[in-house]
């Protein structure tokens, strides 16, 4: 079975340029998840969305970014304008309520490095 | 909102000595779950506790719930160099039946 797809896997930008982050979460699984890794804070949640409904986006930073899930089988993380301090991993994941123990499954990550 | 608590944040160990990594948290959870990420990779699930008291093994690995339900460890006995890499706490938000709280987690080294 295919797992969480996340493109691109590795982004370098220029500060101030338009990311678009991609993610295909596993088919079936309701609970779609965008979290940030870094160094310094470590995985941080930044939204998830139930059945393409955002339900907590708190963890998002700031304005600069946004979420969409316009269907099950797609959600992207957009960041305009971009800076160098959020250069990090950027994990989708996907989960199925009830399903597995409600186990979260992660794709393998977008390195973004803005400079 | 919840806060879960890990340590130590960073463990060197000689390959074959065991190694022990702590969850805590100041509210009861409904469970814990771990991640191993390897370096340069993603967290990948090893295990759900639910019960209080429970204690899963995985071969080296044994992963405890305390009676309480605020307190986790894994342990890893007689440590190999294909152990290393990050090992995550995660619990539930009180917030939020699926939004996972995860720890900052424990970076193992094992030196061969």
């Amino acid at each position: 079975d295919a797992g969480v797809i996340q493109s691109p896997r590795h982004e370098v930008t220029e500060m101030g340029q338009e990311v678009t982050l991609r993610c295909k979460p596993i088919s079936g699984h309701d609970y779609l998840f965008w979290y940030r890794q870094t160094m310094m804070r470590g995985l941080e949640l930044l939204i998830y969305f139930n059945n393409n409904v955002p339900i907590d986006d708190s963890g998002m930073p700031e304005d600069r970014f946004s979420a969409k899930m316009p269907n099950a089988s797609f959600s992207t993380l957009k960041i305009q304008p971009s800076e160098p301090r959020d250069s990090a991993v950027y994990f989708c994941a996907s989960s199925l309520f009830g399903g597995t123990g409600n186990t979260i499954y992660f794709g393998e990550g977008s390195w973004l490095t803005v400079v | 909102g919840q806060q879960v608590m890990q340590i130590p944040q960073y463990q060197h160990v000689q390959e074959g000595e065991d190694f022990t990594t702590y969850c805590n948290s100041s509210t009861t959870l409904s469970n814990i779950q771990w991640y191993k990420q390897r370096p340069g990779g993603h967290p990948v699930f090893l295990i759900q506790l639910v019960k209080s008291g429970e204690v899963k093994k995985q071969k080296r690995l044994t992963f405890q719930f305390g009676e309480a339900k605020k307190n986790s460890s894994l342990h890893i006995t007689a440590t190999q160099t294909t152990d290393v890499g990050t090992y995550f706490c995660a619990a539930r938000s009180s917030g939020s039946a699926r939004q996972l709280t995860f720890g900052s987690g424990t970076q193992l080294t094992v030196l061969p």
